[in-house]
């Protein structure tokens, strides 16, 4: 069954650092997402992406954080200087057109990059 | 903006029987979707089950069902027959029914880690 794979499945960085967070979506869906989850807390939604520009960031999402899906396959989140704060579990995810078959509106997430900023 | 509230970060029940995850949301809109994501030790966050509001009827898959109280804005999970294989850490989410865009994002809650007791 097709997954979404992303790597690093861990990474430790100094802060300062820039970061960069691989994704491979599933190969027919057509919306992207990267979502993070700072240990015991919510997972938080960071940015939605489709037809190659963001349709939704949220207030995290700031000028450090930046998304592009270079190939038309992966989908990657970079972070250019990295702090402490952004030490988290960063989930992909994407989905498929609506009305394509399944549940609509299901996120398929793939197992999450660790970031440890030091 | 919408809330995801998962009070309990953890339960615990005992294998063949019973367990109810608790969920509340709040919202000022009368057309949403509900899912229930879970989230096996280092593996991906998967659908367990999906609720669209407009609808009264209580949504089920085999041996997972949930109790939606559209007026109390609570939105439970109930394992049935638990198995080992149902110990995760499981995630309320909410999403919007209204066009926003291309994309809508899922709002999640901080999740509730389950254990299965043998």
């Amino acid at each position: 069954e097709p997954e979404v794979t992303q790597t690093p499945s861990h990474q430790v960085t100094q802060m300062g650092q820039e970061v960069i967070l691989r994704c491979v979506p599933i190969s027919n869906h057509l919306y992207f997402y990267w979502y993070r989850q700072i240990l015991g807390q919510k997972v938080e939604f960071l940015v939605s992406f489709y037809n190659n520009e963001i349709s939704e960031k949220s207030e995290i999402f700031d000028d450090q954080f930046s998304v592009e899906r270079p190939d038309g396959s992966n989908f990657t989140l970079k972070i250019r200087s990295t702090k402490l704060e952004d030490s988290a579990m960063y989930f992909c995810a994407s989905r498929p057109p609506w009305g394509s078959g399944g549940v609509d509106g299901e996120l398929f997430f793939g197992e999450g990059s660790r970031l440890t900023v030091l | 903006a919408q809330t995801v509230t998962q009070s309990q970060p953890e339960m615990s029940v005992q294998e063949a029987e019973t367990v109810t995850l608790s969920c509340t949301y709040d919202t000022s809109e009368s057309d949403y979707y509900l899912f229930w994501y879970k989230q096996p030790p280092s593996r991906q966050m998967i659908l367990v089950i999906r609720q669209e509001a407009y609808k009264q009827q209580n949504a089920t898959e085999n041996r997972f069902s949930v109790n939606f109280q559209k007026a109390a804005k609570s939105f439970s999970l109930k394992i049935s027959d638990s198995q080992l294989g149902d110990a995760a850490m499981y995630f309320c989410a909410y999403r919007t029914a209204l066009w926003t865009g291309a994309n809508s994002k899922l709002t999640f809650g901080k999740g509730i880690t389950l254990s299965v007791r043998p």
